[in-house]
């Protein structure tokens, strides 16, 4: 079965402390996204990747780092310097011409 | 500067009613318009679409209509559901130097009664 997976559910870190967020595709899709979901925000764009080895700054990338050595993984780097992390993450996959997300199920995120 | 706006945070109605969830838009760039559905802890999951060359797309109980003169679009559910009962995201395509990105509204949380 194709799909998008996000791993792990949960997390929970220490103030300070640098997190990594795990998102795996096998649909073959080129295109990647991480999007951050606050209560009464919707969903806003942190990271996007066209294709291997390129991604581009989204409209929240501050204290934020991506990598794409891979086509099937895009994963996301929390650092120190975001100031308010706790939240929830979403990770979303497309055809470059495609007509939607495949959407993971999401990391909560707890900085305590 | 909010470039996908659904107004209302949340709508209540009862199941076998109809339910019109609404979304409006600044920017003349986008092509191409998504609803997504979300339960709580879920990731979103595409619902229905249109191109901004159409003004109505049909899937069984869900149609979309767009009016690009009024830059709005809604969603029509008939009849509602409980099982409907989530918020519903709006989502509008853009090209800019190439790449492609979704530009998200805020959410209208949408609660059928049975």
């Amino acid at each position: 079965d194709g799909g998008i997976t996000q791993s792990p559910k949960y997390l929970f870190r220490k103030e300070g402390q640098n997190v990594t967020l795990s998102c795996e595709q096998n649909l073959n899709h080129d295109a990647m996204y991480w999007y951050r979901q606050d209560p009464g925000q919707g969903l806003r764009l942190i990271y996007y990747s066209q294709i291997v080895n390129d991604f581009q700054k989204g409209d929240i990338a501050e204290g934020y780092s991506v990598s794409r050595e891979k086509k099937e993984s895009f994963p996301l780097t929390v650092t120190s310097a975001q100031k308010n992390p706790t939240a929830f993450y979403l990770c979303a996959s497309s055809i470059l011409t495609g007509y939607g997300y495949t959407f993971g199920s999401g990391t909560r995120l707890t900085v305590v | 500067d909010q470039q996908v706006k659904q107004n209302s945070p949340s709508l209540s109605v009862q199941e076998g009613r109809i339910s019109i969830l609404n979304c409006d838009y600044t920017n003349s760039m986008f092509d191409y318009f998504l609803w997504y559905k979300k339960y709580p802890a879920e990731g979103p999951t595409f619902l229905i679409s249109i191109s901004s060359i159409k003004d109505k797309n049909e899937d069984g109980r869900f149609t979309v209509f767009l009016n690009k003169s009024a830059k709005h679009l809604s969603l029509h559910i008939v009849p509602s559901q409980p099982g409907d009962s989530a918020v519903y995201f709006c989502a509008a395509r853009v090209t800019q130097g190439g790449s492609e990105k979704l530009v998200f509204g805020k959410g209208t949380k949408l609660t059928v009664n049975p």
